[in-house]
């Protein structure tokens, strides 16, 4: 069945460097990957997405790559901050199939130390 | 504009009873999708409403259930509760359509079933 894989489940680093995180995908019709961050208490918020379509996307500090042979998608934070701190999840979906089905990865825990 | 609600935030059940959730999409949002979040199972699909239809389900028992409304507003009920179906409810809206499919979630709905 459809998966999504997540690695690592937990990143620790000093502020100021940076932070990859990279899932890897089982659906070969999965075509837009969503990134979220959760805050501890609070509800997943959407960071940066990508479609199939492009192989890489920025935003400020953030990048996100997709390897469509490979089946894999990465999550860059450059000069990571102490509010960087969460836990991030990576998605995957079919659209327009899939609709708004998301599979998310497990999960990775970022601590950023000052 | 206002984001995604959930109510109530907080809900304690036991065994056998059974429960509604409700959530209220940004306004123009015509898509709600449900999520459990769990520590053991990480965040998974339950189903998705788009214009008062069902549109995506995923891989629970019939227990759990929802429904939209004209408005958008969807709920979720979960029947014959189970210790295991303590987690944290949370729902997401989208456009659902070409338009846009990015997924804001509310801040969830945390049961606890003793």
């Amino acid at each position: 069945g459809e998966n999504v894989e997540q690695h690592p489940s937990t990143l620790s680093v000093q502020e100021g460097d940076s932070a990859v995180i990279k899932c890897t995908y089982s659906d070969s019709a999965s075509n837009y990957f969503p990134w979220y961050k959760q805050e501890l208490g609070k509800r997943p918020q959407l960071i940066i997405d990508i479609r199939s379509n492009v192989g890489e996307k920025k935003d400020q500090r953030i990048a996100v790559t997709l390897n469509k042979t490979a089946k894999h998608f990465s999550l860059h934070i450059t000069e990571t901050q102490p509010e960087d701190s969460a836990v991030y999840f990576c998605a995957a979906s079919e659209l327009p199939g899939g609709y708004n089905k998301l599979i998310f990865g497990a999960g990775t825990r970022l601590a950023v130390h000052p | 504009k206002a984001g995604v609600t959930q109510t109530p935030r907080y809900l304690i059940k036991t065994r056998g009873q059974q429960v509604t959730l409700s959530c209220s999409p940004i306004s123009g949002h015509r898509s709600v999708s449900w999520y459990q979040q769990t520590p053991g199972q990480g965040l998974q699909f339950l189903f998705e409403y788009f214009s008062e239809t069902q549109r995506n389900k995923g891989n629970f028992p019939g227990r759990f259930s929802g429904r939209q409304f004209s408005n958008s507003r969807s709920e979720m009920n979960v029947s014959t509760l189970e210790l295991g179906d303590s987690a944290l409810y949370l729902c997401a809206s989208s456009f659902g359509t070409g338009k846009g499919n990015e997924q804001f979630f509310g801040p969830g709905t945390r049961l606890t079933v003793l």
